[in-house]
């Protein structure tokens, strides 16, 4: 089982649809947890942290399940320019640091 | 705006040859990762370093990659002999871990492209 895993999609929706993406991870010891917005061609850039409480961005909203071991996110009204690869990232223990992995990243593909 | 830094942007190289990439973090953050990105194994971390000393560099190959940060303000990667395989984009990030608890985000630079032919 992979440390991280996201189903890569792509997720297609017109263009004011919610949608949401979660991304599970194996590390029980996870700390801290991350979504990333990767365009093409372009590199990572940090959408939001996700925390125990869960968080609202505007029209993006990040929550955290430990118990499952999941962390979700939910885009509402998407546009057009909300078309990317979403990355989660987890911290994970690992001896005396924390060490983040990536997951593969989930394709969102907004259309009119 | 604080940006991390990398050059070069893009590398086309024969095998064989050396390969040496440079990233400068955002002035400030204490943790400086090295990335590695290609179609097929999505986004790897090779090495990271906190407070200039490598902490994890388990998922770089040891026998021809090798990451060092001479400075706070300078990070290398290095690629000798480089093989085609090698090819890539590879990303520099940095972050600020505030406590012991790794609570910290990373911020990524542009990426070199590398083609090794």
């Amino acid at each position: 089982r992979k440390e991280v895993e996201q189903d890569p999609g792509p997720f297609n929706v017109p263009e004011g649809a919610t949608v949401a993406f979660n991304c599970t991870y194996s590390n029980s010891a996870s700390q801290s947890f991350f979504w990333y917005r990767q365009d093409c061609r372009k590199e990572p850039k940090l959408l939001m942290s996700v925390y125990s409480s869960g968080n609202e961005d505007g029209r993006f909203t990040a929550q955290l399940n430990r118990a499952s071991q999941y962390i979700s996110l939910l885009i509402r009204d998407s546009k057009l320019s909300d078309s990317a690869t979403y990355l989660c990232v987890v911290n994970g223990r690992s001896g005396g640091s924390y060490i983040p992995t990536f997951g593969r990243g989930t394709s969102l593909i907004v259309h009119p | 705006d604080a940006r991390v830094t990398q050059t070069p942007r893009h590398k086309v190289t024969e095998m064989g040859q050396e390969v040496t990439m440079r990233c400068q973090p955002i002035l400030g953050h204490n943790t400086v990762f090295w990335y590695r990105q290609t179609m097929m194994q999505g986004l790897e971390l090779l090495a990271y370093f906190r407070n200039r000393a490598p902490l994890d560099d388990s998922g770089m190959p040891k026998d021809r990659f090798s990451a060092e940060m001479p400075d706070a303000t300078l990070a290398t990667l290095k690629i000798q002999p480089s093989e085609p395989r090698d090819s890539a984009v590879y990303f520099c990030a940095s972050g600020l871990e505030y406590t012991t608890s790794g609570v910290y985000e990373q911020y990524f630079g542009p990426g070199t492209r590398l083609t090794v032919t």
